[in-house]
């Protein structure tokens, strides 16, 4: 049991490259988030899906695009990477009753 | 989901029981209290949570006052292992979960020697 999966777990990007980032659960949660840490600070939320085929917008989506096609994947994209998106990404899934579980998280640098 | 207030930072010296104190005066009848915690750069962690009546688990206490404006996670014998960020969030248990969870700042606990 693989819990919650995200790729890759390092890249650096230079500005205005795109990538996305994908996270993978095992746990049939129906809800899935993604979250961004900068340096000293605490989580905050990007973007968030309670099912598939649906999103929401978090505190801080602006330059950042999702996707849930599949209820157990939850893709973080960024069409034209800046310097002030470089952080970690953490992504988390739950059910609507239940804690959260996250993932490692992604480190990205934008140079 | 309510807001949540924590200090910044606290310190506990090791073997003795740390208790991280959290204000959600703005909690609803059918929201619970959570608490996570995060070690070092790795993903956050639960801990433990509650409604209204005080919960223990292995891990952790979690003391929710009557009025449950506010509750006080204690974690009863600090190690050197526990320093970590821990947050306090509270969420709507069960339908009419939104989905949307904020996590605030949380609470840099110092675990000392």
């Amino acid at each position: 049991n693989a819990g919650v999966t995200q790729t890759p777990k390092f890249r650096v990007l230079k500005t205005g490259q795109s990538m996305t980032l994908l996270c993978a659960q095992d746990m049939n949660h129906e809800y899935m988030y993604w979250y961004r840490q900068d340096p000293g600070m605490g989580l905050r939320l990007i973007h968030y899906s309670v099912g598939e085929g649906t999103t929401a917008k978090g505190e801080v989506p602006d330059g950042y695009n999702v996707s849930r096609l599949k209820k157990q994947n939850f893709l973080l994209g960024l069409e034209s990477a800046a310097p002030s998106q470089t952080s970690v990404y953490f992504c988390a899934s739950s059910r609507p009753t239940g804690e959260l579980f996250f993932g490692e998280g992604s480190r990205l640098t934008v140079l | 989901d309510a807001k949540t207030t924590q200090p910044p930072s606290m310190d506990c010296a090791e073997g003795r029981a740390a208790n991280l104190p959290c204000n959600h005066s703005t909690i609803s009848g059918n929201e619970y209290v959570y608490w996570y915690r995060q070690i070092h750069s790795q993903g956050p962690q639960y801990i433990i949570h509650g409604l209204k009546n005080n919960e223990t688990n292995e891990m952790a206490s979690l003391i929710i006052t009557e009025d449950r404006k506010s509750s006080t996670l204690i974690l009863p014998h600090a190690t050197l292992r526990d320093t970590a960020v821990y947050y306090c969030i509270v969420r709507v248990y069960g339908s009419g979960n939104t989905g949307k969870l904020i996590f605030g700042q949380g609470t840099t606990l110092q675990v000392k020697p």
